[in-house]
């Protein structure tokens, strides 16, 4: 079945570590997104790809990076995490830019 | 600036009635509008898609799109318990480099 998934699904981790969220989708989708979402409030876009080598800035790049090695996984890293990474983050794939997102089931992270 | 609003609510409903949830937005070449429905504690879920003014309509879920007054609703009819949960509008700007413009959802209550 078609799915995209994010590993891990909680994480607590001390500041100044290094952390990279995992997402992988067999969609086949060509665009996949990092969004971060504070409860109440609206998404915000960290970084977006286009495809295969190809990965962009959002509004909200948050000291975050993003990789897209092969067209099923786009993992964001954080380098050195803060209080203020504390949030829920979201992949998204999509088969046209924008377009009917479908999601993972997010990763909640707390940074101490 | 590009902005989408919604009231936050909650919105509260009972079980068997009509919820009408509404939604503006800033930007005049906004092209295509969507609905998420966001469980809480979930991710959020494409329910309903809007790209011509007028009306569609999937099932108990009807999306209104009104160009010349910026807004975009979404009318639940035969309001379910399962339906309690927040409701988040998005809105594809093609002179954004197609990205989406989130707002910060509606909380929606249905009371049987």
């Amino acid at each position: 079945e078609a799915d995209i998934y994010q590993t891990p699904r909680y994480l607590v981790i001390g500041t100044g570590k290094k952390i990279t969220l995992e997402c992988s989708q067999t969609m086949g989708h060509d665009k996949m997104y990092w969004y971060q979402q504070d409860p109440g409030m609206e998404l915000h876009l960290i970084h977006y790809s286009y495809g295969v080598n190809s990965t962009e800035k959002g509004d909200l790049s948050s000291e975050s990076t993003v990789s897209r090695i092969r067209t099923e996984h786009f993992p964001l890293t954080l380098e050195s995490a803060r209080p203020s990474h504390t949030s829920q983050y979201l992949c998204a794939s999509s088969e046209f830019l924008g377009e009917k997102l479908f999601f993972g089931s997010g990763t909640q992270l707390s940074v101490l | 600036q590009k902005e989408v609003e919604q009231n936050s609510g909650p919105l509260s409903v009972p079980e068997g009635a009509i919820a009408s949830l509404n939604c503006t937005y800033s930007d005049r070449g906004s092209q295509s509008f969507f609905w998420y429905r966001q469980y809480s504690g979930k991710s959020p879920e494409l329910i309903m898609f809007i790209y011509s003014n007028g009306d569609k309509e999937d099932g108990r879920f009807t999306a209104q799109l009104n160009k010349a007054s910026q807004y975009v609703s979404l009318l639940i009819r035969d309001s379910q318990p399962s339906d309690s949960a927040t409701y988040l509008c998005a809105v594809l700007l093609m002179d954004s480099n197609y990205q989406l413009i989130w707002g910060a959802g509606t909380k929606l209550i249905i009371k049987p």
